[in-house]
């Protein structure tokens, strides 16, 4: 039982080349979540899924993108990626948003 | 920013200690959680706290709940080595998180 897996674990990019950071759980979850943590700021929610094919904006969504086409996956797209967008990048999720989160070892992004 | 706030920021005991660490939230919760997380590692969950509870137990930890100033403290009763990490509050309010900025602890054994 592997949880919440992370691929890849780190990546550094150039500034305006686009990625995808894949999270992939198999505890059978419907909620997925994907954060940013950067220093001294805690974690901040990007976006999240209450169930495949669904997609909602967290607090902070903008020069993200993502999708859920298959329930036990969750994927993060940078579409043309930002300095600012230099952060350590976890997924987690869990079976109703009321109960407890399950994370990831995050990937850490370097946009030069 | 929905973003809470924890106090201290970073604290530093002697092993056999207790730690207590404080978080403000800012909007009305279903519950709130309290996270662990190791140096470059994701977030472990610690215990959950529902809006009409006002403490809870599990095994060294101690969370209370006070809803109407908005805080919480996680208190971890005889401290361990391996008790050093960052801890973070979680205020879930429906389909949301909005996580505190953490507490870094450091246990000296």
């Amino acid at each position: 039982n592997a949880g919440v897996t992370q691929t890849p674990k780190f990546r550094v990019l150039k500034t305006g080349q686009s990625m995808t950071l894949l999270c992939a759980q198999d505890m059978n979850h419907e909620y997925m979540y994907w954060y940013r943590q950067d220093p001294g700021m805690g974690l901040r929610l990007i976006h999240y899924s209450v169930g495949e094919g669904t997609t909602a904006k967290g607090e902070v969504p903008d020069g993200y993108n993502v999708s859920r086409l298959k329930k036990q996956n969750f994927l993060l797209g940078l579409e043309s990626a930002a300095p600012s967008q230099t952060s350590v990048y976890f997924c987690a999720s869990s079976y109703y948003p009321n109960q407890p989160q399950h994370f990831g070892d995050g990937t850490r992004l370097s946009i030069l | 920013s929905q973003q809470g706030e924890e106090d201290p920021q970073a604290l530093s005991i002697q092993e056999g200690e207790n730690a207590t660490m404080n978080c403000s939230y800012k909007t009305s919760i279903n519950n709130l959680q309290w996270y662990r997380q190791n140096s470059g590692r994701g977030l472990v969950h610690l215990i959950l706290i529902r809006s009409n509870e006002r403490e809870k137990h599990s095994g060294r930890l101690r969370v209370t709940l006070d809803t109407s100033k908005k805080s919480s403290s996680l208190l971890i009763t005889a401290s361990r080595a391996a008790d050093t990490a960052s801890y973070f509050c979680a205020s879930n309010t429906g389909n949301q998180f909005y996580f505190g900025t953490g507490t870094s602890l450091t246990v000296i054994p």
